[in-house]
């Protein structure tokens, strides 16, 4: 099946700037895009979502663009934290189960 | 709501042995999904289920690896017999109304094969 990419594996960034992680997806069918954030032993946990009619969605600290054309999604971390320290994962689904990225992880620079 | 409850959370075992993996999904939740996780291939999809009923299970890398859904609120995940390759960690999620909507993980089980 096709693939959600991600551009970087690791970012460092100092604590309270913003971050900006990024998300390659292949799929022309996907309606739908998740980001999870996975920290060190837990499962997954939901961050924000976007449908495909939609471009940018803003949630508490976190902000999802897609830019279709480029099948591009970003996620913006605002002010980030030490407890923003994890692996951050994209998702794609053209209603079928997600097709997750490798992650990529976040470093909090104190 | 206690969200979606795995174990063992470790599980140690050695080569040729059988391992079982079990979850109980979240309550009300229609679909469950059975996820392995490793360095190298990252999150892999290995079965799903709508309503206990298998829907695809394209992602069991092979014939040693089983998945079953006696009721609503369990399914088990079996290893048999389990080799040092299936080292990984194993999630999973249910859905409450369709199969990419909503997902809550379980804290995962981590399986090492000796």
């Amino acid at each position: 099946g096709e693939s959600v990419g991600l551009h970087l594996p690791t970012l460092s960034v100092q604590e309270g700037d913003n971050s900006i992680i990024n998300c390659a997806y292949s799929n022309s069918a996907s309606d739908y895009f998740i980001w999870y954030k996975q920290e060190s032993g837990k499962g997954p946990q939901f961050i924000i979502d976007i449908r495909s009619n939609m471009d940018k969605r803003q949630g508490q600290r976190v902000t999802v663009l897609l830019n279709k054309t480029v099948k591009h999604l970003s996620l913006q971390i605002a002010a980030t934290q030490p407890g923003d320290s994890a692996v951050y994962f994209c998702a794609d689904s053209g209603n079928t189960p997600l097709v997750f990225g490798k992650g990529t992880r976040l470093s909090v620079i104190a | 709501d206690a969200g979606v409850i795995q174990s063992p959370r470790h599980e140690v075992t050695e080569m040729g042995q059988e391992v079982t993996l079990r979850c109980k999904p979240i309550s009300g939740h229609d679909y469950l999904f059975w996820y392995r996780q490793t360095m190298m291939r990252g999150l892999e999809l290995l079965i799903y289920f709508n309503n206990n009923v298998p829907i695809d299970d394209s992602g069991m890398p092979e014939d040693r690896f089983s998945a079953k859904m006696p009721n609503a609120s369990f399914s088990t995940l079996k290893i048999q017999p389990s080799e040092p390759r299936d080292s990984a960690v194993y999630f999973c999620a249910s859905s409450p109304r369709a199969p990419n909507y909503g997902y809550t993980f379980g804290s995962g089980t981590r399986l090492t094969v000796v």
